[in-house]
């Protein structure tokens, strides 16, 4: 059984706040790392992917990626009302029968007030 | 420009009660998964088809079965539908499996369907 661990929240910031999400992982062999946004009785989107060790950046989304610490994070910088959402930390499997499945935490839950 | 469509959005069935979740995708992907979504428990993937005319089991496919139909349509059975199966139902699609050489790894997600069994 991967393990995909999220601060379950609810986390709440100001309106123009950085948001900072966190995600660990079990599986040490994982390459690929995701975050999906998911607004209230919507279905998940892609938004962010990263696979190598350090920072990148779309926007105001940066995702971290650290393999050693098996951790990965999502900073929201400048956060907006249009923010709030829960967000998915995915992680692929690398693993021989499981390759390629997607493995999702149980999310955080983000509101951003004005 | 539908992309993956779920039928149908809402459904209440009696426990023993059977039916059959349509997908379909209209962007010629190769694979497609079926997943579930449980308050505080995340998506898990219940069966996938990495192509068409193939089915494989995910991390909770007891009480499901599947069917690739062609490479748009992928179905999800419930046989015997119980009250533990009471669930958001979520099919999705990608180009190509999420495990081969392709380096756009996105799934595209359909509405979903809202599922209770009493």
């Amino acid at each position: 059984q991967k393990e995909v661990e999220q601060n379950s929240g609810p986390l709440s910031v100001p309106e123009g706040a950085i948001a900072s999400l966190n995600c660990t992982y079990s599986d040490r062999v994982s390459q690929s790392f995701f975050w999906y946004r998911q607004y209230s009785g919507k279905s998940p989107e892609l938004i962010m992917s990263i696979y190598s060790n350090g920072d990148k950046e779309d926007g105001r989304f940066t995702a971290q990626l650290n393999k050693a610490s098996q951790y990965v994070s999502l900073l929201i910088r400048d956060s907006q009302p249009s923010d709030s959402a829960t967000y998915l930390c995915a992680v692929r499997s690398d693993r021989g029968s499981t390759l390629g499945r997607l493995y999702f935490g149980r999310g955080t839950q983000l509101t951003v007030w004005p | 420009n539908a992309g993956v469509t779920q039928t149908p959005k809402f459904q209440v069935l009696k426990t023993g009660q059977s039916m059959t979740l349509q997908c379909a995708q209209d962007m010629n992907h190769n694979s497609m998964y079926w997943y579930r979504q449980d308050p505080g428990m995340g998506l898990r993937l219940i069966y996938y088809s990495a192509s068409e005319g193939t089915t494989d089991k995910g991390e909770v496919p007891n009480g499901y079965n599947v069917s690739r139909l062609n490479k748009r349509e992928f179905s999800l059975r419930l046989e015997s539908a119980a009250p533990s199966q009471t669930s958001v139902y979520f099919c999705a699609s990608s180009p190509q499996p999420l495990g081969g050489p392709a380096a756009n790894e996105k799934l595209f997600f359909g509405s979903g369907t809202q599922l209770s069994v009493l």
